[in-house]
């Protein structure tokens, strides 16, 4: 299967502040998805995005499929962004990487 | 409509019973999912359908049986489960297994 690496494991934001999570992926894939995994476990859809560039609110998403990554921008942060955020590609099946921890801080 | 809804939210179960998970949607999508995820852990597949027909067994044991019964509903039977087991059980659908997946909110299960 796909191997995809995320990074970073965790991030620790002051609220206001913007990041950049990234995802790296072994093979090719027909698409890709972003999801946010709140505290009590429910996977939000955030961005399916097999290439270029989509925004929604303060994130966005850009996946370059030829060069095997995506990148989730996450800008002026709220401690509502907290939580888990995973990447997968999908190649007839979703491949989660392991995720990356984020926590905002007011 | 982008809702996938999961019952019960909670179930404790000892090792000797049998339960079951319920999963349903109404998006007229043709593949389900059936996924496991461990505390700290991403998901993991266990089980695809599409066209309402097993497509993918990751290597599941046969302690979990899945079942779909019609386009919309996809259950999962427990029995004899081990304390390993307790985990979120995940149920997702998509129009086509190469297309977008919409989640649920889970099971917790916890086997005693």
């Amino acid at each position: 299967g796909i191997q995809v690496e995320q990074s970073p494991p965790d991030l620790i934001l002051q609220e206001g502040a913007n990041s950049t999570l990234r995802c790296n992926f072994s093979d090719s894939v027909n698409n890709l998805q972003w999801f946010h995994q709140n505290p009590w476990g429910q996977l939000i859809n955030l961005f399916y995005i097999p290439s270029g560039t989509k925004q929604n609110g303060r994130l966005s998403a850009t996946t370059v499929a030829t060069e095997r990554y995506s990148l989730l921008y996450i800008s002026s942060s709220q401690t509502t962004d907290s939580g888990v955020y995973f990447c997968a590609p999908n190649d007839y099946k979703l491949s989660f990487g392991a995720g990356t921890t984020v926590t905002v801080r007011a | 409509d982008t809702e996938v809804t999961q019952t019960p939210k909670h179930l404790v179960m000892g090792m000797t019973n049998k339960k079951s998970l319920k999963c349903e949607q109404h998006m007229g999508h043709r593949a389900m999912y059936w996924y496991k995820q461990k505390a700290k852990k991403p998901p993991e597949l266990m089980f695809v359908y599409s066209y309402e027909k097993l497509s993918i067994n990751e290597s599941v044991p046969s302690r979990f049986s899945p079942e779909c019964p019609n386009s919309s509903l996809l259950n999962l039977h427990l029995h004899a489960l081990q304390p390993e087991d307790s985990a979120l059980y995940l149920c997702a659908s998509s129009q086509d297994p190469s297309y977008e997946q919409f989640f649920g909110p889970g099971t917790r299960l916890t086997v005693l």
